[in-house]
């Protein structure tokens, strides 16, 4: 069975602390993808990064960085220099053969509250 | 537009009635989505096309959900005799790629939450 989880429910820190949302998921899939969202207020889902499961390289993206570690099955997303625009709940989510052809298997979300 | 539209963006019914939820996806996306999003939950799949065919709809809760794309285009998700716990945020989501698993990411929807009185 493929399963996501997110073990931070809620997370709090003051502008520019730097924060690492955890993943942690699970697949028998040898193929398969790892995905961020950021869902704010607005309700509207924003992608934010995708993963294969052969490509293990680190990623930095502006303030975002992503780890992806097989070896503990984390895929941990890290923002540096939080800002108050960066007030989310992101998710994180597995795709893979196991389940449809391509439907996302998400984990319940960790709500970030930057305060200024 | 450039993104995966929903309407309506709020629906209220009362238990029993049925309801409509619209989804219309970037333009040429092979590949469109459904899901379920209760209240502090992670959205859950309900069913998936690719063109006009409903490939998977295992994630349906009930036969009291349907849902169809008759054109490849437009998608709608129809709920049949709504209940309480049909109470939730419905989300679209498309993606270019067809057939083959996570090639390209889903473009999600605002949404459609939906409120059984």
């Amino acid at each position: 069975a493929q399963k996501v989880t997110q073990a931070q429910t809620e997370i709090s820190v003051v502008e520019k602390e730097d924060v690492t949302l955890d993943c942690v998921y699970e697949t028998r899939d040898t193929t398969y993808y790892l995905f961020w969202y950021k869902q704010p207020p607005s309700g509207e889902l924003v992608f934010l990064i995708r993963r294969n499961s052969f490509d293990e390289q680190n990623e930095i993206s502006g303030r975002y960085s992503w780890n992806f570690q097989k070896s503990t099955s984390s895929f941990n997303f890290t923002i540096t220099a939080s800002q108050v625009v960066d007030s989310a709940v992101y998710f994180c989510a597995l795709s893979g053969y196991g389940g449809s052809q391509g439907n996302l298997i998400f984990g319940k979300g960790t709500k970030l509250s930057v305060k200024p | 537009g450039a993104g995966v539209s929903q309407s309506p963006r709020y629906k209220v019914a009362k238990r029993g009635q049925d309801v409509a939820l619209r989804c219309d996806p970037i333009s040429g996306h092979v590949s469109l989505f459904w899901y379920q999003q209760a209240l502090g939950q992670g959205p859950e799949f309900l069913t998936y096309f690719q063109n006009e065919a409903q490939l998977d709809k295992s994630g349906l809760p009930s036969d009291r959900f349907f849902a169809e794309r008759p054109e490849g285009s437009v998608s709608t998700l129809k709920i049949q005799r709504t209940q309480q716990e049909d109470s939730a945020v419905y989300l679209c989501a498309s993606s270019s790629s067809g057939g083959v698993v996570g090639n390209q990411p889903q473009h999600f929807g605002d949404g459609t939450r939906l409120s059984i009185l």
